[in-house]
């Protein structure tokens, strides 16, 4: 089991600029969300996927960022046209199915991936 | 909906010395709720989490924090805290229905333990 794995962990893009993030879940773990962390803030739910289906999705979730999972494995979170406000660590996270023997309503997150918008 | 209040953004405390971060939610439904750790330039770690039964639940690390439904709360607690407690501490709430495991964080409070 190696957790829930992010790449990039940093990223420094210009205004702009698109940009890509990859999340591996811990394997048998369908479903994965996507959470967005400022400074000096908690993290904010952002989207959230059972398997391949995208089941939610936040309001802070503007038309500029999309989020897929196409195998129901890893996924991806992009962001076109970044803008500084986009600064912020993108936490993945990924949990059992809900009725798992194993579930324990205990999501588990990766390390992050740290988004510079200069 | 819910929503979480940590009213400590800082909280300093010397080793060796009792310590308490407090907790409160708001919800419309009955709730689960969680403690998570952040070291600095790191993701989130589960500290201990209430989802039924005993209102008092406790970590492998020595924190413990105690459900009370009446005072909507989830305190945190620690008798005698370590230099290698200093962190960021984020207190979150999901309902127990439907996506149970969407979180709803607290804005964090960092506790600083100098010697």
């Amino acid at each position: 089991d190696t957790g829930v794995s992010q790449d990039p962990r940093h990223k420094i893009t210009k205004r702009g600029q698109n940009v890509t993030f990859r999340c591996d879940p811990i394997s048998e773990h369908n479903r994965l969300y996507w959470y967005r962390q400022t400074l000096g803030q908690g993290p904010e739910f952002l989207t959230y996927f059972q398997n391949e289906a995208q089941l939610e999705k936040s309001r802070l979730l503007s038309d500029r960022f999309s989020a897929e999972r196409p195998k129901g494995s890893f996924s991806t979170l992009e962001i076109q046209r970044t803008e500084q406000g986009d600064s912020a660590m993108y936490l993945c996270a990924s949990s059992l199915p809900q009725g798992h023997t194993s579930y324990g309503n205990t999501i588990y997150f990766g390390e992050g991936s740290w988004l510079t918008v200069v | 909906a819910q929503s979480v209040t940590q009213l400590d953004s800082q909280v300093p405390v010397f080793e060796e010395a009792p310590v308490e971060l407090r907790c409160n939610y708001s919800s419309s439904v009955s709730v689960y709720l969680f403690w998570y750790v952040q070291y600095p330039n790191q993701g989130l770690q589960l500290l201990l989490k209430y989802l039924s039964g005993s209102t008092l639940v406790e970590s492998i690390n020595g924190f413990e924090a105690e459900f009370n439904k009446s005072q909507t709360s989830f305190h945190l607690r620690k008798p005698s805290v370590h230099i290698s407690d200093t962190a960021e501490y984020f207190c979150a709430v999901s309902g127990n229905t439907g996506t149970a495991s969407k979180l709803t964080f607290g804005t964090g409070t960092r506790l600083q333990v100098t010697l």
